[in-house]
């Protein structure tokens, strides 16, 4: 049972390339959210989808668009990275039972130069 | 607006002694608050969560305690392994039911370091 499994672990981009990262779960969680962390910060939220075929924006969305793409997968796209998207990206999930808890990733760490 | 902070930022003990993190929150109107454990590296990991009506509950060697009427949460670990070593990060959620949407808000955490 692997939970949440993100691809790649690290990358490191040029001001203006693009990339997508890969979130996939095997809980049958119907939320699905995407973090960064940044030092000195708590997580913050970026994009997240309650369900299937929706997704809505966290409070920092610029910069990104993200794909669910099935129940078991939540990608997030950099159009054209910056170096203020240097951070270290989570991706979670969410059961549907209340007070369920964050279920994460180990993370991608994305240096933009 | 809704703030968690915690302290203190970093720790280090030695091991085999016992320690306590402090949350304060404002958030408002409160549903949960949880803690998480995060290793170098890795995701978070959920350790316990507080509900309104919960004063104290423990999880091993990790006890953590809410008072609701101060905005004050502590997590206290005894015994401290090495394997302790970590972040330790409150998170609150606002209430679902008065219109909060289930939104999360994160503290900064407190880095652990337990030494021999």
């Amino acid at each position: 049972n692997a939970g949440v499994t993100q691809t790649p672990k690290f990358q490191v981009l040029k001001t203006g390339q693009s990339m997508t990262l890969q979130c996939a779960q095997d809980m049958n969680h119907n939320s699905m959210y995407w973090y960064r962390q940044d030092p000195g910060m708590g997580l913050r939220l970026i994009y997240y989808s309650a369900s299937e075929g929706t997704t809505d924006k966290g409070e920092v969305p610029n910069g990104y668009n993200v794909s669910r793409l099935n129940k078991r997968e939540f990608s997030l796209r950099l159009e054209s990275a910056a170096p203020s998207q240097t951070s270290v990206y989570f991706c979670a999930s969410r059961g549907d039972r209340i007070n369920s808890p964050l279920h994460f990733g180990n993370g991608t760490r994305l240096t933009v130069t | 607006k809704n703030q968690v902070e915690q302290s203190p930022q970093s720790l280090i003990i030695l091991e085999g002694k016992n320690c306590t993190l402090q949350c304060n929150y404002t958030v408002s109107p409160f549903s949960n608050l949880r803690w998480y454990k995060q290793d170098t590296g890795r995701g978070p990991v959920s350790l316990t969560i507080m509900t309104f009506s919960e004063n104290t509950k423990s999880n091993g060697r990790y006890t953590a305690t809410l008072d609701a009427d101060t905005k004050q949460s502590s997590l206290h670990i005894t015994a401290s392994q090495l394997s302790d070593s970590a972040s330790y990060i409150c998170v609150v959620t606002l209430d679902i039911l008065t219109g909060g949407g289930n939104k999360l808000t994160f503290g900064t955490g407190t880095q652990l370091k337990v030494e021999l």
